[in-house]
């Protein structure tokens, strides 16, 4: 079963409107933590925000927002206010276990564009 | 920069072939990961380093595959005998583990193409 599920291969949206990336994941584990990151066309992966289980409020960075339902294992990415640079691949990750050394399991990807 | 940095950046190589993959992690951070990127999806994990030793190499895919990090800071992934499927982005990532930094910072990658 695949850990990281983004169900959004491809998303087209409007320059200066909101959008909203989704991301279930599936773990056993009490204690784990969720990123988000950006890999423009150049290759480069950035990261953009971080989410621990045990965070009560959702993770904010800028215009970025994570809308973290624990109940419902979802992790969704928002972006306020696009922007064309904004234009890129996004990738849903997922740490398990307490240890920060863990490794990170990705998704596949929602590559996302933005229209002038 | 004070980034993470891999080199080459791109690597053209012929099938059965030995190649050498080096990576810097930012000074300071002592845990360092290798990922793969294969065309249309997301890292898989390769092997995972804390200090000098490997920590997690269950990502190997076989031992044609290998990774050393001999002083706790470069490191270099060895693959034998390349193959064609081998033909990935391989990607480089390290991190603190100290302090409250829960992030993996990525260097930009190396494109290995094997003919």
């Amino acid at each position: 079963a695949q850990k990281i599920t983004q169900t959004q291969p491809g998303m087209f949206v409007q320059e200066k409107e909101a959008v909203t990336l989704d991301c279930t994941y599936d773990t056993s584990d009490q204690s784990y933590g969720l990123f988000w990151y950006k890999q423009p066309s150049s290759g480069e992966m950035i990261f953009l925000i971080y989410q621990g289980s045990y965070d009560e409020q959702n993770a904010t960075e800028g215009r970025y927002s994570l809308n973290f339902q624990k109940a419902r294992k979802s992790a969704n990415l928002v972006i306020s206010a696009s922007q064309l640079g904004d234009s890129a691949m996004y990738f849903c990750a997922m740490r398990e276990g307490p240890n920060r050394d863990d490794k990170i399991i990705f998704g596949k990807g929602t590559r996302l564009h933005i229209l002038p | 920069g004070a980034g993470v940095s891999q080199t080459p950046s791109n690597k053209v190589t012929e099938k059965g072939k030995y190649v050498e993959l080096r990576c810097d992690p930012i000074s300071g951070h002592t845990a360092l990961y290798w990922y793969r990127q294969s065309l249309g999806q997301g890292p898989e994990f390769l092997i995972y380093f804390q200090g000098t030793g490997a920590a997690d190499d269950s990502g190997l895919p076989n031992d044609r595959f290998f990774a050393v990090r001999p002083e706790g800071s470069v490191s270099t992934l060895k693959i034998q005998r390349t193959e064609r499927g081998d033909s990935a982005v391989y990607l480089c990532a390290s991190s603190p583990t100290s302090g409250m930094d829960e992030t993996q910072y990525f260097g930009p990658g190396t494109r290995l193409l094997v003919l």
